[in-house]
């Protein structure tokens, strides 16, 4: 069964700062893997999607790694801002599980403080 | 609209009373997800369909729960008999394919609360 671990749970930084979040799982039987974030009281919005045979993406101040063999993403925000406080959530497309249903990790709450 | 639509945003209801969800995907998108969060967890599966085959409900929590998807567009998840522990943040997602490469957008959610 796939299992998707986000660290750290809470991230608190001063604005302007680069910043990493991280993502594992257990499953290399992947499809991809993409980021989200998710606003208080929203729904989710992607951020990057990375295929199972690329090695990262980026967007903008975002980019987010893939090392499928070691079950390991980063998403690296750069030049921190305070729009940016939310929580990102990481998730796998998994070539096992029926429909490749996302699994996602329980989450980064970053918060960016002017 | 563009992205996938979900209504009510917002649902109070009593214990025991029935609620319906909707969910309308991103026209042409042939696969569609329901996902749970409650308070402080993570996202859990609730049930995928695909075009016209048959729906894995594998992810739904007990028979009380139950969804159908019309014409392969518009879904509605139908909670019979509402209880407490049900209260939630239910999520609607879309991909143009189902198996594979596809991206998955999600909706706005649907807020659930029982009293």
């Amino acid at each position: 069964k796939q299992e998707v671990t986000q660290i750290p749970a809470a991230l608190s930084v001063p604005e302007g700062e680069n910043l990493v979040l991280n993502c594992s799982f257990t499953d290399s039987a992947i499809y991809n893997l993409q980021w989200f974030r998710q606003d208080p009281g929203k729904g989710l919005t992607s951020l990057l999607l990375i295929q199972s045979s690329q090695r990262e993406q980026t967007s903008g101040r975002l980019n987010a790694s893939l090392d499928k063999s070691s079950g390991r993403s980063t998403l690296y925000i750069a030049a921190s801002q305070p729009g940016d406080s939310a929580t990102y959530l990481c998730a796998v497309r998994g070539r096992e599980t029926s429909g490749s249903r996302l699994t996602f990790g329980e989450g980064t709450q970053l918060t960016v403080n002017p | 609209g563009a992205g996938v639509s979900q209504s009510p945003s917002n649902k109070v209801t009593e214990k025991g009373k029935d609620v319906e969800l909707r969910c309308d995907p991103i026209s042409g998108h042939t696969a569609l997800y329901w996902y749970r969060q409650s308070l402080g967890q993570g996202l859990e599966f609730l049930i995928y369909f695909q075009g016209n085959s048959a729906p894995d409900k594998s992810g739904l929590p007990s028979d009380r729960f139950s969804a159908e998807r019309t014409g392969g567009s518009v879904s509605t998840l139908t909670i019979q008999r509402t209880q407490q522990e049900d209260s939630a943040v239910y999520l609607c997602a879309s991909s143009l394919l189902a198996e594979g490469t596809g991206e998955l957008f999600f909706g706005e959610g649907s807020r659930l609360t029982v009293l």
